[in-house]
């Protein structure tokens, strides 16, 4: 069975641009999380979307934002990238709602110069 | 985001020797926790989660403990190996009903052989 899966692996932009990130989760989980991890750093959650709906925000700007398709896949939008947007972006997968255990893909390396 | 950026704490401990993560959690009613492996160039990994119901849980080689009323949170790992090095993070349910894992800042465990 198909772990989480996100692409692209790396993604290099300049600074003012825009980046999309991707993310399917495991076959059956309709809850997608995303999360920041800057270089050394901790994970910091970002958004929770689930049955196609944004159901939670972590306290990041607006530019940061995302959308949950049909078939439960995800993206995630960031804009005007600023060089501080710089971090491994992870995407996790669960089972719907409840406290139910996340698994997580291998993320996106986002390089903003 | 939610957590202020640190620097990871390190333990380090010799081959075959036990290991104790701490963690401390911030919500009294969080009702689930996992911990997290995170080795480099990877996303995290799920070892083991416990619900607010329970105080202990054991894995293969781990066991978590928890404490709530002290909210602390443990994973032990018995007979540390050299593939056990790796970033450990302990994550919180803070709402029942939605899924939104808190993660704490981290902790780097380093095997030394």
């Amino acid at each position: 069975e198909a772990g989480v899966t996100q692409s692209p692996t790396h993604l290099i932009k300049t600074r003012g641009q825009q980046a999309t990130l991707r993310c399917s989760p495991i076959s059956g989980h309709t809850s997608v999380y995303w999360y920041q991890q800057a270089l050394g750093l901790g994970l910091q959650f970002l958004l929770w979307y689930d049955e196609g709906e944004e159901r939670n925000r972590g306290n990041f700007p607006p530019r940061f934002s995302g959308r949950q398709f049909p078939n439960y896949s995800s993206e995630l939008n960031v804009n005007a990238l600023e060089l501080e947007d710089s971090a491994l972006y992870l995407c996790a997968s669960s089972l719907r709602g409840g406290s139910t255990e996340a698994f997580f893909g291998q993320g996106t390396r986002l390089t903003v110069v | 985001g939610e957590n202020v950026g640190l620097h990871l704490p390190t333990l380090s401990v010799q081959e075959g020797d036990n290991s104790i993560i701490n963690c401390a959690y911030s919500n009294s009613a969080s009702d689930y926790f996992i911990w997290y492996k995170q080795e480099s160039g990877k996303g995290p990994q799920f070892i083991i989660d416990i619900r607010s119901n329970m105080d202990k849980r054991q894995g293969q080689r781990v066991t978590v403990l928890l404490n709530k009323t002290v909210k602390h949170l443990s994973l032990q790992i018995a007979a540390t190996q050299p593939g056990d090095s790796a970033v450990y993070f302990c994550a919180e349910n803070p709402s029942p009903r939605g899924n939104k894992l808190v993660f704490g800042a981290g902790t780097i465990l380093r095997v030394k052989s």
